[in-house]
């Protein structure tokens, strides 16, 4: 099945200054790439997602890359917000609806 | 439009008593999705449900879980004779469809804890 290695585990950044999440996956036949962000208490949310015909994907202050090469993917935050603060897990899937999750990454944005 | 709706949201069972988990996926979603995460973990997947049918269990453990997700009313996971082992976060997600770009939304998740 399916492996998804993200890091780092916990990522503590100042505000207005760029985050950056890294997975890795395992299945080459893995073709859909989605990030959700969890605040306590409550369910994951998604907040953006990429498919395999896709290199790079920009929704305003959040990016992703995809490497189907390296079979790595990134998450980009940039100009941090306290509101960014949550924990974040990327996602892979190689039918549409069996998500494998990373571990996820705690975020911190100090003020 | 209300979103995925999960109840309870915190669940407090013995060891060797039932839990069950209901899940009241968005207006209009056919498909049921569960997941479990443990703590410091990410979700796992364990079963993909239609009305009526189970599509993929290949994430349920063999024994004691099972689920369903009748032709009215909620999809419910039911796990019998609960051991410590199953105290986690148990979330139901929901999609129009299944397969290539539809979302799956999360409910809040239900809080199992075995004492």
């Amino acid at each position: 099945g399916e492996n998804v290695e993200q890091h780092p585990s916990t990522l503590s950044v100042q505000e207005g200054d760029s985050a950056v999440i890294k997975c890795t996956y395992s299945d080459s036949a893995s073709n859909y790439f989605p990030w959700y962000k969890q605040e306590l208490g409550k369910g994951p949310q998604l907040i953006i997602d990429i498919r395999s015909n896709v290199g790079e994907k920009k929704d305003q202050r959040i990016a992703v890359t995809l490497n189907k090469t390296a079979k790595h993917f990134s998450l980009h935050i940039t100009e941090t917000q306290p509101e960014d603060s949550a924990v974040y897990f990327c996602a892979a899937s190689s039918d549409d609806y069996k998500l494998s999750f990373g571990a996820g990454t705690t975020v911190t944005v100090r003020a | 439009n209300a979103g995925v709706m999960q109840n309870p949201r915190h669940l407090v069972r013995r060891r060797g008593q039932e839990a069950r988990l209901r899940c009241s996926p968005m207006k209009g979603h056919s498909h049921v999705y569960w997941y479990r995460q443990l703590p410091e973990e990410g979700l796992k997947f364990m079963v993909y449900l239609q009305k009526e049918n189970i599509i993929d269990e290949s994430g349920m453990p063999k024994e004691r879980f099972s689920a369903e997700f009748p032709k009215e009313g909620p999809s419910i996971l039911r796990i019998q004779q609960v051991v410590r082992g199953d105290s986690a976060a148990y979330f139901c997600a929901s999609s129009p469809r299944g397969g290539v770009g539809y979302e799956q939304y999360f409910g809040p998740g239900t809080r199992l804890t075995v004492t």
